[in-house]
């Protein structure tokens, strides 16, 4: 079974400055999607990034990009120039060949003004 | 626009009382699926359905049931509502094109208390 580990509860940013969200997993299975998901107040689950595994190129977004180290099994966000609107809770996730989404518990990110 | 709506926005019941959540989405989408979020873990998969007349049991299925009698519709339903029950549950879909990997939309979730 896949498994997603974040093993950070909260984090805390300064507006204008970059922050990086953790994120490991564990998986058999050679081709899988791996994303980011925004949660805010609202409670909304808001596709932030995905990620190929079979893409070396790291995925972006804007403000947002990823760094994919398949052999080591991680996958961190990276959030530049942060927010206030910023401020949510980020879950990572994994869908493989049976669509299933496994994620992680969750990380809290303030974001400081 | 498509979208995925989940009814009701909020709900307060009874320990015991049967109880269903609402999901239709107008995407036109093969796979719908059930969550519930709570504090410290995450979102967990409670049911899915793969089609019409298709449903899986998730990782937390006990006391839940879902039928799929039509392509926009899953409804959730807790048999005999615990305390434990005590909840927020999403529901989403994606379009299950043949590929394991297609991008989940989710509704905007319901919160349920059971007292």
């Amino acid at each position: 079974a896949q498994t997603v580990t974040q093993s950070q509860p909260e984090m805390s940013v300064q507006e204008a400055e970059t922050v990086t969200l953790s994120c490991t997993y564990d998986t058999s299975e050679s081709d899988y999607y791996l994303f980011w998901y925004k949660q805010p107040p609202s409670r909304q689950m808001i596709l932030v990034i995905r990620q190929e595994a079979y893409k070396q190129q790291n995925a972006t977004e804007n403000r947002f990009s990823v760094n994919f180290q398949k052999a080591a099994k991680s996958f961190s966000l990276k959030i530049s120039d942060s927010q206030l609107g910023d401020a949510a809770m980020y879950f990572c996730a994994y869908t493989g060949a049976n669509s299933k989404l496994t994620f992680g518990k969750g990380i809290t990110l303030s974001v400081r003004p | 626009d498509a979208e995925i709506t989940q009814s009701p926005r909020h709900k307060i019941t009874e320990t015991g009382r049967q109880v269903t959540l609402a999901c239709h989405q107008t995407w036109n989408h093969n796979n719908m699926f059930w969550y519930r979020q709570d504090l410290g873990h995450g979102l967990r998969l409670i049911h899915y359905s793969y089609g019409v007349h298709d449903t899986n049991k998730g990782e937390v299925s006990d006391g839940y049931s879902v039928s799929r009698s039509n392509t926009e519709d899953l409804p959730l339903t807790l048999e005999s509502a615990a305390s434990s029950q005590t909840s927020v549950y999403f529901c989403a879909s994606s379009s299950g094109t043949g590929m394991g990997w297609d991008i989940q939309y989710f509704g905007a979730g319901t919160r349920l208390s059971v007292l």
